[in-house]
């Protein structure tokens, strides 16, 4: 089972960074860590992933911990729109690598 | 790029009527993928196609459930026949596999209510 662990909900005030945590303890070496994030009434959106090294682009960093076991998902400064749901996603390596399995998520709450 | 294109945004139908969902992918995108999300569930993969062949339906919940994707433009989730416990936001989602990924694009959605 591709499981990750993620606080249920956060919250934020604008204009701060946010640090969203993830546990992964059962990964696997091929396996890449995918992170999501669902606006309200609105469709999933990409944000980044990794497999070993920490990661950055636009919207996002993501630094992966060596033992790869947990990841942390970082806005630099949070605004109004980056409320959403987040989903910390395992994805599986080989043949499966097409499989996102989505768990409840963090709720982050971003405060004017 | 217009994204992930879904057809109806909203759905009412009857138990026991047919439902046709429609979504058009991303314009050279070559694998496709049908989602459904309600509360109680979150949200589940039904069916993976790879340049228009159903690779994965393990997903789908029942034989009134069936995909089709006749070719690389159009994609269709038809339940036939509709049950309240169908009642979800369908999600169509497109890529173009780079590497060891897939990073998805989603639609906006379907949202069907079946009474």
């Amino acid at each position: 089972d591709a499981k990750t662990t993620q606080p249920n909900s956060m919250e934020s005030n604008e204009e701060e960074p946010v640090h969203l945590p993830c546990n992964h303890s059962t990964i696997s070496g091929t396996d890449y860590i995918h992170w999501y994030r669902q606006l309200p009434s609105q469709g999933p959106e990409y944000v980044i992933h990794g497999l070993t090294s920490n990661v950055n682009n636009r919207m996002a960093s993501l630094a992966i911990a060596e033992d790869r076991k947990s990841s942390t998902l970082i806005l630099h400064r949070a605004t109004l729109r980056d409320a959403a749901v987040y989903y910390c996603i395992r994805g599986r390596g080989g043949g499966s690598n097409y499989k996102l399995t989505f768990g409840k998520g963090t709720l982050l709450t971003v405060n004017p | 790029d217009a994204g992930v294109i879904q057809s109806p945004r909203h759905e009412v139908t009857e138990m026991g009527q047919e439902v046709t969902l429609r979504c058009k992918p991303i314009s050279g995108h070559n694998s496709l993928f049908w989602y459904r999300q309600t509360m109680m569930r979150g949200l589940e993969l039904l069916i993976y196609f790879n340049n228009n062949v159903p690779i994965d339906d393990s997903g789908m919940p029942e034989d009134r459930f069936s995909a089709k994707m006749p070719n690389a433009s159009f994609s269709t989730l038809k339940i036939q026949p509709s049950e309240p416990r169908d009642s979800a936001v369908y999600f169509c989602a497109s890529s173009s596999q780079w590497g060891a990924t897939y990073e998805q694009y989603f639609g906006p959605g379907t949202r069907l209510t079946v009474t």
